[in-house]
């Protein structure tokens, strides 16, 4: 059993397109995320939802929207994608909540390229 | 800044050989503090951990990790290295953040094992 799953694994779109990348985990977990992985391979954090709601926001155009629509579930929407975008995005998932700092169950990735 | 340091951004060794990969943090708290591995086109998984307690942590692989407060490290280890441990590892740092908790990545260490 996958215990985070992300889909689509590869994504290959235009400049200017909008789309979309989802996750679940199956782990029964509270807290989920998403972070970016550039070309360096430098992670960072991008959003972070608890329990459905958003508690970290980090300094990322608004351009990327998060939705959780239950705790299961945390799907990255991106509008206007540009060259800059091309990266792999990773979900992650931890139990425990957000006043506990717990292990981050990640995912795949997806390998998003932008021409 | 709290932040992470991985010093070495290509390590190689040989077949069993010694794996030495160096992490560095800063924390203005006790740190809670990971090695991830992530192997070509996949996420990331968990090596290791460190929270409280004994300061000698054993994972998975053979790998084992050493927290030291005074020299702010915590460098990942293994006594015999294997063409399977080819990959790239994280250190990260969990801290304190608006009210919960993110973690902090290195910039991660690529390593090659020469047969």
């Amino acid at each position: 059993d996958t215990a985070v799953s992300q889909t689509p694994k590869y994504l290959v779109t235009q400049m200017g397109n909008d789309k979309s990348i989802k996750c679940e985990q199956n782990l029964g977990h509270d807290t989920m995320y998403w972070y970016k992985q550039d070309s360096k391979k430098f992670l960072k954090i991008m959003f972070s939802y608890n329990n459905k709601e958003l508690i970290i926001n980090e300094t990322v155009p608004n351009r990327f929207s998060p939705k959780s629509p239950d705790k299961a579930h945390l799907n990255l929407h991106i509008n206007s994608l540009e060259l800059g975008d091309s990266a792999v995005y990773f979900c992650a998932s931890s139990s425990r909540g957000i006043l506990v700092r717990d292990t981050q169950y990640f995912g795949p990735g997806t390998r998003l390229t932008v021409l | 800044a709290q932040s992470v340091t991985q010093l070495g951004s290509h390590v190689s060794v040989s077949e069993g050989a010694l794996v030495l990969l160096r992490c560095n943090y800063s924390s203005s708290v006790p740190p809670y503090l990971f090695w991830y591995v992530q192997y070509p086109n996949q996420g990331l998984q968990l090596l290791l951990k460190y929270t409280t307690g004994a300061t000698l942590v054993k994972g998975i692989n053979g790998f084992e990790a050493e927290f030291k407060k005074s020299e702010t490290s915590f460098h990942l280890t293994k006594p015999s290295a294997h063409m399977s441990d080819a990959a790239e590892y994280f250190c990260a740092v969990s801290l304190p953040y608006s009210g919960t908790y993110k973690y902090i990545f290195g910039t991660g260490t690529r390593l090659k094992v020469l047969a």
